[in-house]
């Protein structure tokens, strides 16, 4: 069974410019969720993505962006940065359908994004 | 989803069982207890879940008061590995994608 898997690791990235983070959900799972967790801070979530549409989102601006594939990676896009945009960024899959909503959360290790 | 209060770091002996406290006295019927924890530098792992009765699994047992306003998450003989922060989270079915985060328990286990 393959985990969750984020790339890159690491990026640096300068005010103004854009940025795309990409995730693979774990073998099977069919949701993936975003989250940024700033320095000290637990994970705030961004939005969630089931069948390739946006299924809920947190209290992000709109250049906060998303897309899920038919594959069900996805990937986490942010316009305009800026500094305190500067987190780690965690994409989490699981397995929803209608008979369990249970499915418990599988996170990546993140992407550390620095903004200079 | 109910907001979650828990004390900020708590220490435990290398062996010993580790209990970690959850309020969540504003919790309603169909909201579950989940309990994650993070290791420094890796992504939030799920731990366990519950409802109205105590759990268990390999990792942990989950024990929730009679009238589910706090619970408490038992690692039964800690490790060193066991060091991480610890997230105890309400959240209805329906929204386990959409979890809310507080700042967690810092357990240390010291040897």
């Amino acid at each position: 069974e393959t985990g969750v898997t984020q790339s890159p690791t690491h990026l640096i990235k300068t005010r103004g410019q854009q940025v795309t983070l990409r995730c693979s959900s774990q073998s099977g799972h069919n949701t993936v969720s975003w989250y940024q967790q700033a320095l000290g801070q637990g994970p705030q979530f961004i939005f969630q993505y089931y069948r390739e549409e946006e299924n809920g989102r947190g209290n992000f601006p709109p250049r906060f962006s998303g897309l899920q594939f038919p594959n069900y990676s996805s990937e986490l896009n942010v316009n305009a940065l800026e500094l305190d945009d500067s987190a780690l960024y965690l994409c989490a899959s699981s397995l929803e359908s209608r008979a369990d909503h249970n499915s418990p959360l599988h996170f990546g290790n993140g992407t550390r994004l620095t903004v200079t | 989803d109910a907001k979650t209060t828990q004390p900020p770091s708590m220490d435990c002996a290398e062996g010993r069982a580790a209990n970690l406290p959850c309020n969540h006295s504003t919790i309603s019927g169909n909201e579950y207890v989940y309990w994650y924890r993070q290791i420094h530098s890796q992504g939030p792992q799920y731990i366990i879940h519950g409802l109205k009765n105590n759990e268990t699994n390999e990792m942990a047992s989950l024990i929730i008061t009679e009238d589910r306003k706090s619970s408490t998450l038992i690692l039964p003989h800690a490790t060193l590995r066991d060091t991480a922060v610890y997230y105890c989270i309400v959240s209805r079915s329906s929204n386990t994608g959409k979890l809310i985060f507080g700042q967690g328990t810092t357990l240390q286990v010291k040897p």
